[in-house]
């Protein structure tokens, strides 16, 4: 079976702090997304990438940059966390770009204070 | 752009029905259309993925048909169960791999 994790399940920072979430898929997959979901608005992708140190913006990527060193790994990077980034973050993966199905993982419940 | 709309936003029936849910888009340039499920505070569970080229799928209870012309995919749920209370979505995966997102249809199953 596919698996995605994510670093943390909850999550609390401070307005300003740098907040790194991390991502890790165990099946090879190329593609990587990071989605954010709030209530009223439904997923929205944040960023994307198709291979190692490939990053594509997706449709809000105003105040958070993304990292992909290794295949299996993505982290998302609010460089300085504002309260509007309270959210659930949602990793997912995928074989390749065309015919293939998203896995999620578990989503990371950021709270900025 | 891409545009996916799911109604209602909620839905409750009692244990034990036949319901559908409905999920519509506006560009029928797709590559597959993918239905999940989110039960809460947690991440998205995949139930049915549909090619483009094909008509539906089927898994377990489970039954989503794609009519890609109308822009239309339904979800079938047979014989509901308590269980199966969770929120559903659908999804469009478009050319540039891309997944468009509906709102999801709440539903809550009646013991």
């Amino acid at each position: 079976d596919v698996k995605v994790t994510q670093s943390s399940r909850y999550l609390v920072k401070r307005t300003g702090e740098k907040v790194f979430l991390e991502c890790v898929q165990d099946m090879d997959h190329e593609n990587m997304f990071w989605y954010r979901q709030d209530p009223g608005l439904g997923l929205r992708l944040i960023y994307f990438s198709y291979d190692v140190k490939m990053k594509e913006k997706g449709d809000i990527p105003e105040g958070y940059s993304v990292s992909r060193e290794k295949k299996e790994r993505f982290s998302l990077i609010l460089e300085s966390a504002s309260t509007n980034q309270t959210s659930m973050y949602l990793c997912a993966s995928s074989f390749w770009a065309g015919l293939d199905e998203q896995y999620f993982g578990p989503g990371t419940r950021l709270t900025v204070t | 752009k891409q545009e996916v709309t799911q109604i209602p936003a909620a839905l409750s029936v009692p244990e034990g029905e036949n319901l559908v849910l409905n999920c519509s888009f506006t560009d029928s340039a797709i590559y597959n259309l993918q239905w999940f499920r989110q039960d809460p505070g947690k991440g998205l569970t995949s139930l049915l993925l549909i090619q483009s080229s094909q008509r539906e799928q089927t898994s377990g209870r489970l039954n989503a048909s794609l009519d890609k012309s109308s822009g239309r995919s339904t979800l079938y749920i047979a014989a509901s169960q308590p269980g199966d209370s969770a929120t559903y979505l659908c999804a469009v995966k478009g050319w540039e791999s891309k997944l468009t997102f509906g709102k999801g249809i709440t539903l809550s199953v009646r013991p």
